[in-house]
């Protein structure tokens, strides 16, 4: 069955610090992969997306993610950590195919950074 | 370019009485997508209109649920009679081509007494 594991809950960074976020996916074909933020009070904002081509995708507010085939993983990740970066974050995978182009969803990682 | 809206922001209703989301997706997106997130679950897909049809509702979760796209404009989901278990945040989205990133409403607060 389709899925997407985020094994991290929750978890708090210093401001300045790097971070990284796991996902790991299951599923059967080339996989469509995204990372959506929701900031308090705010809806889901896309940050980056994989379809195809280079594995290390850039995306908004200076993350980035590698796409890695062997691992099923899609592991987000920023170098420098700033407190507006508190948020909660979520992988998903784009399923079906022809019409069909549900996302499954991660259980999201809550991040909280400290001064 | 305005963004997906989604009316109203919270609703909180008792247990039996019905309550109607609506959505308006991006101008000239013929996808329209319906999700929801019961607290402490992951976000899970309700359905997926093509302009007016649906293309796929295997995420409805039972009969209480029916959404509706008039004229492949904007969306609505009503829910009667709801449930407790109802409670939740649904989001729409929309999509230009299958294919394409879906652009997420800021999601409506349900909450069921």
């Amino acid at each position: 069955a389709q899925s997407v594991t985020q094994p991290d809950i929750h978890i708090t960074v210093s401001e300045g610090a790097s971070l990284e976020l796991r996902c790991n996916y299951s599923y059967g074909a080339t996989p469509y992969l995204f990372w959506y933020v929701q900031s308090p009070g705010q809806g889901l904002q896309l940050l980056l997306k994989y379809f195809s081509g280079d594995t290390l995708v850039q995306g908004i507010k200076g993350f980035e993610a590698e796409f890695k085939r062997s691992q099923s993983s899609f592991n987000l990740r920023k170098p420098s950590v700033h407190w507006s970066d508190a948020a909660e974050y979520f992988c998903a995978v784009g399923a079906g195919t022809g019409n069909n182009r549900k996302l499954i969803w991660g259980l999201g990682t809550s991040l909280a950074v400290n001064p | 370019e305005a963004g997906v809206t989604q009316f109203p922001s919270h609703s909180v209703i008792e247990k039996g009485q019905t309550v109607t989301l609506r959505c308006d997706p991006i101008s000239g997106h013929d996808n329209l997508y319906w999700y929801r997130r019961v607290m402490g679950k992951e976000i899970k897909f309700l359905l997926h209109f093509v302009k007016e049809s649906k293309q796929d509702e295997s995420g409805m979760p039972n009969n209480r649920f029916l959404a509706e796209r008039t004229g492949g404009t904007y969306s609505t989901l009503k829910v009667q009679p709801a449930e407790l278990e109802d409670s939740g945040v649904y989001f729409c989205a929309s999509s230009q081509g299958l294919a394409e990133t879906q652009y997420f409403g800021p999601g409506t607060r349900l909450l069921v007494l």
